[in-house]
């Protein structure tokens, strides 16, 4: 497509279920990111991904929460036992090149409400 | 990290009004970003410009990257151009966003 699709748009589960959100980026983009947004706030980066492997994951607030991106392009983001606080809306990002350089570009987002 | 910085936080104009958005940013980046989030939540990219001085139609941009600051002037403003505004900045990591600047063009 033209551009990064998400899905679900929307999802609401119940506190304590799993949840999987999903990025299909622009194609041949190799880096892939994914953030966060809370209401009121800038979105806040979560995982960055160059290729298969995660090259940077220090924005995953706990073990709870996973990514991954088997064949390079379409990710994963996963929540185990969510809890309220995870309600938000979770975007995800893609460039051409490594590191962001020459932009990225955005999604629609998939708003996460925890019940 | 990098700390990213963007005044003011609220901005209300008269339609036809022109403004500035600034955006401070504390370290040397070769990423800076702005964006436009529309009211339905999408990140619309408006400039990728880590340094120098770039224009679209009514919205122009310059970074000072040994100054750390980057302005985003709105000419002309229009009702559709409400939303909020973010700066985003990094160097080769993942983008750092400013707390945004909510802008409201009144008809």
């Amino acid at each position: 497509g033209a551009g990064v699709s998400q899905t679900p748009s929307n999802k609401v589960t119940e506190k304590g279920k799993y949840v999987e959100l999903r990025c299909d980026p622009i194609s041949g983009h190799t880096a892939l990111y994914w953030y966060r947004q809370s209401l009121g706030q800038g979105p806040e980066f979560l995982i960055y991904f160059q290729g298969t492997g995660a090259a940077d994951d220090s924005g995953l607030p706990n073990d709870r929460f996973f990514a991954v991106r088997p064949e390079g392009s379409v990710s994963t983001l996963k929540i185990q036992r969510t809890e309220r606080g995870d309600s938000a809306v979770y975007l995800c990002a893609s460039s051409l090149l490594a590191g962001g350089q020459m932009g990225q570009f955005f999604g629609p987002g998939t708003r996460l409400t925890v019940l | 990290g990098i700390q990213v910085e963007q005044s003011p936080p609220d901005l209300i104009l008269q339609e036809g009004a022109n403004s500035t958005l600034r955006c401070n940013f504390s370290d040397s980046v070769n990423n800076l970003q702005w964006f436009h989030q529309n009211p339905w939540g999408q990140l619309i990219n408006l400039f990728y410009i880590p340094s120098g001085t770039k224009q679209n139609g009514r919205l122009s941009a310059t970074t000072v990257a040994t100054e750390r600051y980057s302005l985003l002037y709105i000419s002309s403003s229009q009702t559709t151009d409400s939303g909020v505004y973010f700066c985003a900045a990094g160097r080769n990591t993942p983008l750092v966003f400013g707390k945004g600047t909510r802008l409201s063009v009144i008809a």
